[in-house]
Parts: C-alpha cells; structure tokens; sequence
C-alpha cells in the first residue's frame, strides 16, 4: 500500500515565479494536510481537507497560497507569487476520519526561491 | 489559535542516559496527543499515542498524559544514539479534527 506521495521533491524558483506542489495521500484517507515546516517555526498548518472540503486555509497564508483537492486522491499547493521567505520544506498529510486517528506525512518538497 | 508549546527546545544526554520531553496543549479542546520522531533529512513518523489520563509504555519509550493540565510527557530510557531525532509533539481537538503540532525538541545522545 502505497504512503502518501510528493512531487517534486526539489524546487528552485525565482522571486515572484508561481510553482504548484502535488499530493497524492494515502489511499482511503479522508483528512488531508498541507504543512511548512522551517527551523524557527517548526510546522505550521497551511490547509486542512475533510473529503475534500477545505475545512482551515491557514489564516496568516491565505493570501500568496492555495491549496485545491480537485479529488479524493489529488491535492495542490500553488504558491503565486513566490517570495525567499517561502524557502522551507512542505509536507503533506494524510489520515483517516477520526479525531484519535494517525496522520501519514509524505517526503516533503524543498523549495528554494532565490 | 491552538498552540502547542514544547520543551525544551534542545536536549543532550549521554548514551544509556534518560530523555524526558515535555508538551502542552492550550486547547481545552484537545482529547488526542502524540508523539513523532523525525530523523535529519526524512518526514515525521508517529512514535506513540496517548489519549487517557496516565501512562503508556512501549519498550524503552514511556509517556505520561495529564487530560485536566493538557500536558504530555515523553520519557526515553537507556537512549541510544539512533533515538537523535527532532521529537514534535501533536494534538487533535475532537471539535476540529486538525492536527497542530509543537515546534519540537531536538534530542542529542552522544555516544
């Protein structure tokens, strides 16, 4: 059974480039996570899916991101326009319904915007 | 905002020695924690769940929930150099369902 998937696991933009991160969670999984994590913030929430109704948008990261989950088993990240502090590794996420159930993390994508 | 606090941020104990982490949640919200490890370069993995008042052991890992101060803690005994990991402490709010994670304490055992 496959875990959840990351593409691409490495990317380089340019200040003000738009890049798309894709996810793929575990099949079956109906929650699904968008995460930024970096050294000094640790992991911050970006989006949350309930059967792919956004259910949190992250508040502070609304206004440069956009998480879709066009099914149940697609997700996107767009990032327009990008700025270097987006630089970070972002993970995604995904568990099954339920308050007591584990969350799933794929291998992340590092983005570099120079 | 649910926050998650974690302490301490870093912590060095000598191989065989006893690492205890500490984590508490401002949500009274929450009923559910965990605990993941995650080694340098690779994604979080769930260590260990706790989601009633008291003490679960699993091998060398013991952690302690207290449901009416929202505080977990993590003991690891003998530490070995492989348990060096960066240690995220999470909580779900059965009213919300998202997953907030602490910032975490990065463990060090030097051999």
């Amino acid at each position: 059974d496959a875990g959840v998937t990351q593409t691409p696991r490495h990317e380089v933009a340019e200040k003000g480039q738009t890049i798309i991160l894709k996810c793929e969670p575990v099949s079956g999984h109906n929650d699904l996570f968008w995460y930024r994590q970096t050294k000094i913030q640790g992991l911050e929430l970006l989006s949350y899916f309930r059967s792919k109704s956004l259910m949190e948008d992250g508040g502070a990261f609304k206004d440069r991101f956009k998480a879709e989950m066009l099914n149940s088993s697609f997700s996107t990240l767009k990032i327009q326009p990008t700025e270097p502090k987006d630089s970070a590794v972002y993970l995604c996420a995904s568990s099954l319904q339920g308050a007591n159930t584990e969350v799933f993390f794929g291998k992340g994508t590092r983005l570099t915007v120079v | 905002q649910q926050k998650v606090q974690q302490s301490p941020e870093s912590l060095i104990v000598p191989e065989g020695g006893m690492a205890s982490l500490n984590c508490t949640s401002s949500d009274r919200n929450v009923d559910y924690f965990w605990w993941y490890r995650q080694h340098s370069g690779k994604s979080p993995k769930m260590l260990m769940s706790i989601f009633s008042n008291g003490e679960k052991e699993e091998g060398r890992f013991t952690v302690h929930l207290n449901k009416a101060s929202l505080h977990t803690s993590l003991h690891i005994r003998d530490s070995q150099p492989s348990d060096s990991a960066l240690y995220l402490c999470a909580a779900r709010p059965s009213n919300t369902n998202k997953v907030v994670f602490g910032t975490g304490t990065r463990l060090q055992v030097l051999p």
